[in-house]
């Protein structure tokens, strides 16, 4: 697989239910970065988790990090139908500066 | 909150001709990147630009591409003549702090039709 594979690549899941996507890379990384994008438009950061953590959380956003298996989870809770967007993980491998995107979950939240 | 502005938001233009992407990255960033999306694919980058100077580049960034700091304001991508595989959005990003990999702030980007 190439660096930076989500699963699933599309969600569809009623408002009020959790979602979770996962992404996978083959690279050493100093940090992974989960991106949304609303239709057409351009990438909004949501949450960065470096190597040396295994979770982190901001408001409804809980990211997960298992650097031996090379893989990280987004879960987000409570869905609203304002979550509709893509998802993309995004790693920073070493000694670049560059980031690695993933190829994206679709999430269709339904009010 | 201060944001990365892109213009155009669209772009269409021949086969063969020059086109000049145009952003205002935020004003105390110091690192800026172009990236573009073919419809349907990933996200992908091209170049990084620091101290007025690339600091990395991909392999499609070839030599009909070309950045450019002209004043303390804007960062330019210039595409020389035009391949029908250049059609894409075509996102500017930037960074204020100085550790490399993290958080960016992207445009809302350009899509560019090379008919």
């Amino acid at each position: 697989s190439q660096q930076g594979e989500e699963d699933p690549q599309a969600l569809s899941i009623q408002e009020g239910e959790n979602a979770t996507m996962n992404c996978s890379y083959k690279t050493s990384i100093n940090n992974l970065q989960w991106y949304r994008q609303n239709s057409g438009r351009g990438l909004v950061h949501l949450i960065l988790i470096r190597s040396n953590e295994r979770e982190k959380h901001s408001g409804r956003l809980r990211v997960t990090l298992d650097t031996s298996k090379k893989s990280s989870s987004l879960l987000i809770t409570a869905s609203r139908a304002a979550d509709t967007a893509s998802y993309f993980c995004a790693t920073g491998p070493y000694n670049t500066d560059k980031l690695i995107f993933g190829t994206g979950t679709r999430l269709q939240v339904f009010p | 909150e201060p944001e990365v502005t892109q213009t155009p938001s669209h772009q269409v233009t021949q086969m063969g001709q020059e086109v000049i992407l145009r952003c205002v990255p935020i004003s105390n960033h110091l690192y800026f990147y172009w990236y573009r999306q073919i419809l349907g694919q990933k996200v992908e980058f091209l170049v990084s630009f620091y101290n007025n100077e690339i600091s990395e580049k991909s392999e499609i960034f070839d030599d009909q591409f070309s950045v450019e700091r002209p004043d303390g304001s804007n960062f330019t991508l210039k595409i020389r003549s035009t391949k029908l595989e250049d059609s894409a959005m075509y996102f500017c990003a930037s960074r204020g702090t100085g550790t490399v990999n993290e958080k960016l702030f992207f445009g809302s980007g350009t899509q560019l039709s090379v008919l």
